[in-house]
């Protein structure tokens, strides 16, 4: 069975621009969540999203926006890209919110 | 001032070795998740845990609900078990939803 699967695996941005990271959770699994993880630093937690609606926010700013669509599949958004959003960004599934959570491989994502 | 903490933040071990990894939060939690992170990012859940004690293999892990602290166990380390583990809290804020807090890691090492 497919894990978690991101895309894409590395960007490259300059300052000022937008970004979509995509992510497609285990079959069957309905909760996604989204994490920042800064080098040398621990996962931040961004968002959760069950049954394609928002069920946790973490301490983002507007610029961070994300969805989840009918099929579960997760998009996050972030808009005038700053040079300390360079980060990996990691995706995780659940089957309901509060399961154990399944990691994807991540974006890792480099603003210039 | 960081919700969850964790102790040590690097660790040597010789193979074979009895090794503990502590984790203490600050804030009432729904769940505490224990993750094993390798160089490159993939991250794997270890442990879901609200309470007591639960057992994989070699990995133990601990929680203690009065005292907002919980352990991580390895019996018998073995040199594939060094990677980065970090301890996550989740809570659930009612309105808002959910929240998951991060430790920043412990760095473990196992020399042959």
């Amino acid at each position: 069975d497919a894990g978690v699967t991101q895309s894409p695996t590395h960007l490259i941005k300059t300052r000022g621009q937008h970004v979509t990271l995509r992510c497609s959770p285990i079959s069957g699994h309905k909760s996604v969540s989204w994490y920042q993880q800064v080098l040398g630093q621990g996962p931040q937690f961004i968002f959760q999203y069950y049954e394609k609606e928002e069920r946790g926010r973490g301490n983002f700013p507007d610029r961070f926006s994300a969805r989840q669509f009918p099929n579960y599949s997760s998009e996050l958004n972030v808009n005038a890209l700053l040079l300390g959003d360079s980060a990996l960004y990691l995706c995780a599934s659940s089957s309901q919110g509060p399961d154990t959570q399944y990691f994807g491989p991540g974006t890792r994502l480099t603003v210039l | 001032k960081n919700e969850v903490e964790q102790s040590p933040q690097n660790l040597t071990a010789q193979e074979g070795e009895f090794i503990t990894i502590n984790c203490s939060y600050s804030v009432g939690i729904s769940a505490l998740h224990w993750l094993q992170q390798h160089p490159g990012g993939g991250i794997v859940s270890l442990f879901m845990l609200s309470s007591g004690k639960k057992k994989h293999g070699r990995l133990i892990a601990t929680i203690n609900i009065q005292e907002k602290h919980s352990s991580l166990h390895i019996t018998a380390s073995h040199p594939r078990d060094s990677a980065v583990y970090i301890c996550a809290v989740r809570l659930w804020l009612g309105g808002t939803g959910n929240q998951f807090y991060f430790g920043t890691g412990t760095s473990l090492t196992v020399i042959p």
